[in-house]
């Protein structure tokens, strides 16, 4: 199975900031990593596919890049309703497996 | 606009069997596999397999294989999750998502609350 590392697990940042996120696979999933934000209570979310393809519908604020083992999602100006947790997922191949998460706080 | 409704929060006692169901509308069916996932309180997210929902084949990680069995009901257009011999580390919300081999879980149902309790 592919192994997939988020880092860091909790982030402390102010509105405003620039916040990176950072996923990195056991083995190359070329660029089949998929964002998600979550909220406490909530389903997860789509931000990004395809390692750096929006979402329709997401703010132009979340980005992400990268390929084969190394992805980062990047929030240009972190807004209020950004404080959440953020999740990688590769489905490069079966079984398709999640970071263990990131905690973006105040 | 795509929707995927989940059936409703279930108790069940250690060693019985649950069904969830996730009713998709808004798109067409059998155009998207539908994949399960769950989340244990205060815990990540965990893959627990996929369907296709146009040829109804399925893909289970070894850790749940013999015990989950999803299916779909084109007619419907719903699909299921059965998860058999219920241990207390089974109790989680469980999800469906909408999903495409070229862009992961694109839409997700609310969440389905399973209680394993003696």
């Amino acid at each position: 199975d592919i192994q997939m590392t988020q880092s860091p697990s909790t982030l402390s940042a102010s509105v405003g900031d620039r916040v990176t996120i950072t996923c990195r696979a056991s083995q190359s999933i070329s660029s089949w990593l998929a964002w998600y934000q979550q909220k406490p209570g909530k389903a997860p979310k789509l931000l990004i596919y395809d390692a750096s393809r929006l979402q329709s519908g997401v703010p132009s604020r979340f980005s992400g890049s990268g390929s084969g083992t190394e992805f980062t999602l990047t929030i240009s100006g972190l807004q209020p309703d950004d404080f959440a947790a953020y999740y990688c997922q590769q489905y490069n191949s079966y079984p398709w497996t999640f970071g263990q998460g990131t905690k973006v706080e105040i | 606009q795509v929707q995927l409704v989940q059936s409703g929060a279930e108790v069940k006692k250690p060693g019985a069997s649950v069904k969830v169901s996730c009713k998709a509308s808004g798109y067409p069916f059998t155009s998207y596999d539908i994949n399960w996932v769950r989340q244990a309180p205060g815990q990540g997210l965990e893959w627990m397999g996929w369907i296709s929902s146009y040829y109804g084949n399925t893909n289970y990680p070894q850790k749940f294989q013999g015990r989950v069995t999803m299916t779909t009901d084109t007619s419907t257009s719903t699909a299921y999750m059965e998860l058999r011999s219920l241990r207390s580390d089974d109790t989680a919300v469980y999800y469906c998502a909408r999903a495409s081999r070229y862009s992961g879980n694109l839409d997700w149902g609310q969440g389905t609350l399973v209680t394993v309790s003696s």
